[in-house]
C-alpha cells in the first residue's frame, strides 16, 4: 500500500537554529514528490517538486532534497515568519491524478 | 495570479441540510479536486474530476457529491450533512504533471 510518513509532527526551533524535516513514502513509483506549507486556517501552499533521486531544490531558507525512500526538507536559520506546518505529498504511478499526502509537521520558531 | 477560490471560508450548518461548497479556478486546468483535512489524518480525497461532467470517487466519496458543469466550477454537495462531516474542505486544481493549487479553504461545522 502507497504511503506516506512525515517527521516529527511538531518542531520547535529557536530563530536561527537550522534543522530538517522528513518525509518518507513507500509507493510503487514515484512520479513526483511535493512540499507544501500551510498557514493555519488557509489552503497548502506550494513550495517545490522533486521528480528523481538525487535532485535538490531551493527556495530562500528552504531546501529539499530526495532520496529513493525520502525527502528532507532542509530549513536554514529559520526565521519566525517559517512558522508553519508543511506538508508533503507523493504521486505514484499509475495513479493517474491521485496524489498520497502526509500528515504534516508542524514548524514553530521561536524569536 | 493564478487562483482557485472557495466561495465561503467559514459555514455553519444544522443536521440533514443540503450543503453546497463552490469552488472557482482561472487557470483553465483540467483536473479539480477536493479533499477534506481533519487532525492527524491529513488530507483525504473525497472525489475529483478530470474533465467536463467527468467525476471519480477518491478515498472517501460516502455522504458526497460533486459536479462539474463547466471547466472552472467543481462543485462539492453534502446531501445531508452529518455532524461527522465537521472539517475543513479544500478545493484543488493543477494541470497534468504539475502540483496541486488549493484554494484556501472552507471550514464547515455542522451542528
Amino acid at each position: 500500500e502507497d504511503q506516506v510518513t512525515q517527521s516529527p509532527e511538531a518542531l520547535r526551533l529557536q530563530e536561527g537554529e537550522s534543522s530538517s524535516l522528513n518525509c518518507s513514502y513507500t509507493v510503487s513509483g514515484l512520479r513526483g514528490l511535493f512540499w507544501y506549507r500551510q498557514d493555519p486556517g488557509k489552503g497548502p501552499e506550494f513550495l517545490f517538486t522533486l521528480y528523481s533521486a538525487g535532485e535538490e531544490k531551493e527556495k530562500e531558507r528552504l531546501k529539499a532534497t530526495l532520496t529513493k525512500k525520502e525527502s528532507f526538507l532542509h530549513i536554514t536559520a529559520p526565521k519566525p515568519e517559517d512558522s508553519a506546518t508543511y506538508l508533503c505529498a507523493v504521486q505514484a504511478q499509475g495513479t493517474g491524478n491521485q496524489f498520497y499526502f502526509g500528515t504534516g509537521t508542524s514548524l514553530t520558531v521561536i524569536p | 495570479d493564478v487562483k482557485v477560490t472557495q466561495s465561503s471560508r467559514y459555514l455553519v450548518k444544522r443536521t440533514g441540510e443540503k450543503v453546497f461548497l463552490e469552488c472557482v479556478q482561472d487557470m483553465d486546468h483540467e483536473n479539480m479536486f477536493w479533499y477534506r483535512q481533519d487532525p492527524g489524518l491529513g488530507l483525504r480525497l473525497i472525489y475529483f474530476s478530470y474533465d467536463v461532467k467527468m467525476k471519480e470517487k477518491g478515498d472517501i466519496p460516502e455522504g458526497y457529491s460533486v459536479s462539474r458543469e463547466k471547466k472552472e466550477r467543481f462543485s462539492l454537495i453534502l446531501e445531508s450533512a452529518s455532524t461527522n462531516q465537521t472539517s475543513m474542505y479544500l478545493c484543488a486544481s493543477r494541470r497534468t504533471v504539475y502540483g496541486y493549487t488549493f484554494g484556501s479553504g472552507t471550514r464547515l461545522t455542522v451542528v
